[in-house]
């Protein structure tokens, strides 16, 4: 499978934008870029996903790079509940064949934490 | 439309008893997954299933857990002779699909197994 590779860890302000980042060198044609997020003690939570063009959702938007090697998970304005630990996951095409392409692979992810 | 649910929301045992664990997906949703948390650690994929079958169980251990989505009914994550290093959060999701990249997962508020 495909590797992303995230930050540890940022911090923001409330009601200032977030960027995001995710490195996927190894991503390959069919690839789509998924984004979950973990709030503390709840399960996971779909935030957005693309594959070649920007694209944008109530939650957030998802800025991808020309030549798809990374992304970039965008909060317009950071409120006190977006503090999570967000996760960018790579999921295999329509061709991806075997089992891989129904689980999820999360690495380990950004904490975001947001101060008032 | 109610959400993927998960019970008991929390799960004590004593070493050496089982641990079921059970999830209903959203309603529609024909494709399971388990994930595990341990404690300190990622989200850790188990198993998937479809109504009746086991699609994918690379992340079972090899022993002691087993996982069944019966025709009628919730899916149920068992553990038998439980050990402490099964204590963690145990999460399921449910999609209605599987096999297209831009399918999305929902996950329930998991269930945290204490063994003591």
């Amino acid at each position: 499978d495909a590797k992303t590779t995230q930050p540890n860890s940022m911090e923001s302000n409330e009601e200032e934008p977030v960027h995001l980042p995710c490195n996927h060198s190894t991503i390959s044609g069919t690839d789509y870029i998924h984004w979950y997020r973990q709030l503390p003690s709840q399960g996971p939570e779909y935030v957005i996903h693309g594959l070649t063009s920007n694209v944008n959702n109530r939650m957030a938007s998802l800025a991808i790079a020309e030549d798809r090697k990374s992304s970039t998970l965008i909060l317009h304005r950071a409120t006190l509940r977006d503090a999570a630990v967000y996760y960018c996951i790579l999921r295999g095409g329509p061709n991806a064949g075997g089992t891989s392409y129904g689980k999820l692979t999360f690495g380990q992810g950004t904490i975001l934490t947001v101060h008032p | 439309n109610a959400g993927v649910m998960q019970n008991p929301r929390h799960l004590v045992r004593r070493r050496g008893q089982e641990a079921r664990l059970r999830c209903s997906p959203m309603k529609g949703h024909s494709h399971v997954y388990w994930y595990r948390q341990l404690p300190e650690e990622g989200l850790k994929f188990m198993v998937y299933l479809q109504k009746e079958n086991i699609i994918d169980e690379s992340g079972m251990p090899k022993e002691r857990f087993s996982a069944e989505f019966p025709k009628e009914g919730p899916s149920i994550l068992r553990i038998q002779q439980v050990v402490r290093g099964d204590s963690a959060a145990y999460f399921c999701a449910s999609s209605p699909a599987a096999t297209w990249a831009k399918n999305i997962q929902y996950f329930g508020a998991g269930t945290r197994l204490s063994v003591l």
